[in-house]
This record gives structure tokens, C-alpha cells and sequence, in this order.
């Protein structure tokens, strides 16, 4: 089955800076590739995902990249800010959906 | 819409009772999944269904049993509770692929398992 492996664990900014988390699956069949956002007592929030057939998406601060050939896949914020503190998901999705084990942001005020 | 709705939110079992969680979904998706969420482990798939009638395993099943009868419901069950199987479970459902492609998990707010 797939295997997604995400990086770093934790990442810890001051406002302003920007943070970038990674991530790398194993199964060439994925083609979706979601990011969420999951706060404290929550069940995980999707804020942006990607395609297979597109290699960048942005939205307003936040933007993905997909790199197929490598499979890897990495979630960028700029001008971070204290509500970002948040534990981000990365996931991949063929036949099923599987999941990272998460990065814990904190933004610094 | 209500989304994914979980019952209980929270419970407390005693090694080797049994005991089912719920899942609704008011959304008409076709794909429903469970996962549980354990610290540094991520959400780790436990069973999914592609529609009424089918389901199939992820990558921890061991000790769950799932049904889908209706689109809508999607309950996992606990035959003999165990404390390894203390965790936060979430559902999640997503409606079909879109040309070829996957699509967005909408999760419910997660049911914090306890079982001592």
C-alpha cells in the first residue's frame, strides 16, 4: 500500500518568516494530494490540494508543490501567522487515502 | 448540511466490552473511511468503503469490523476492546473521483476512545 513519510515533525517560526513542510509517497497510482490543517479537539480541515496533472497551486499565503518523478510533494506558508500554530497533514490518495504523521507549526508572535 | 456526523464523542470501555461508533454522512459521497489517530503516528487508515455493500481494509484493521448497508452510515465496531485500541478515531467521507482524479476527505470531529 502507499507509504507517506512527512517532514519535519515539529517547525516552530517567528510571525512574518514562511515554513515549508515536505512530504514523499511511494505509490506512482496516487493522484490526488491534499493538505489539512487540524486545531486542537478538531477533526482535520483540508486548506489546499493538488492534482496529478498540475505541478504548483497557490492560495493566497499558501501554496503546493508536486514533483511526480521524485514523489515528493511540499506545502509552503508565507508571512506566517499565530493562528497558523496548527498540526498540518499531508496525504495521498490512490486507492485509498494514507496520511503523514503530521507536523506540528508554531508561529511565534 | 450537517457533514459527517460521530456519536459518542467521547467513551470510556473496559478491556474486552464491545462497542460500536457511528458515522453519518448527509452529503451523498460514495466513499467513507475510518481512521484513528494516535501521537506521532498520524491518521492511520482502519477500513474504507467505496459504496453500500462494499468495504475493505487499510492498514491497521486488526480488531475492527465495519458494515455499509445505506450511502449514509458507515459504523465501526469494537468486538473485545483492548487497551492498544485507545485512540481519537475520525470518519471521513469524499465524493467520487473526478475525471480519474481522487477527491477531498471531509472528516467528522473525532470520538477520543478510552479503554482501560
Amino acid at each position: 500500500g502507499e507509504n507517506v513519510e512527512q517532514h519535519p515533525s515539529t517547525l516552530s517560526v517567528q510571525e512574518g518568516d514562511s515554513a515549508v513542510i515536505k512530504c514523499t509517497y511511494s505509490d506512482s497510482a496516487s493522484n490526488y494530494f491534499p493538505w489539512y490543517k487540524q486545531e486542537l479537539g478538531k477533526g482535520p480541515q483540508l486548506i489546499i490540494d493538488i492534482r496529478s496533472n498540475v505541478g504548483e497551486k497557490k492560495d493566497q499565503r499558501i501554496a503546493v508543490t508536486l514533483n511526480k518523478t521524485a514523489k515528493h510533494f511540499s506545502l509552503h506558508i508565507t508571512e506566517t501567522q499565530p493562528e497558523d500554530s496548527a498540526v498540518y497533514f499531508c496525504a495521498a490518495s490512490g486507492n485509498d487515502m494514507r496520511f503523514g504523521a503530521g507536523t506540528r507549526l508554531t508561529v511565534k508572535p | 448540511n450537517a457533514g459527517v456526523t460521530q456519536t459518542p464523542k467521547f467513551q470510556v470501555l473496559k478491556t474486552g466490552q464491545s462497542m460500536t461508533l457511528q458515522c453519518a454522512q448527509d452529503m451523498n459521497h460514495e466513499y467513507m473511511s475510518w481512521y484513528r489517530q494516535d501521537p506521532g503516528m498520524g491518521l492511520r487508515l482502519i477500513h474504507y468503503s467505496v459504496g453500500a455493500g462494499i468495504t475493505d481494509q487499510g492498514e491497521v484493521p486488526n480488531g475492527y469490523n465495519v458494515s455499509r448497508s445505506t450511502t449514509e452510515d458507515f459504523p465501526l465496531r469494537l468486538l473485545s476492546a483492548a487497551p492498544s485500541q485507545t485512540s481519537v478515531y475520525f470518519c471521513a467521507s469524499s465524493p467520487p473521483p473526478r475525471r480519474n482524479m481522487n477527491t477531498e476527505a471531509f472528516f467528522g470531529q473525532g470520538t477520543r476512545l478510552t479503554v482501560v
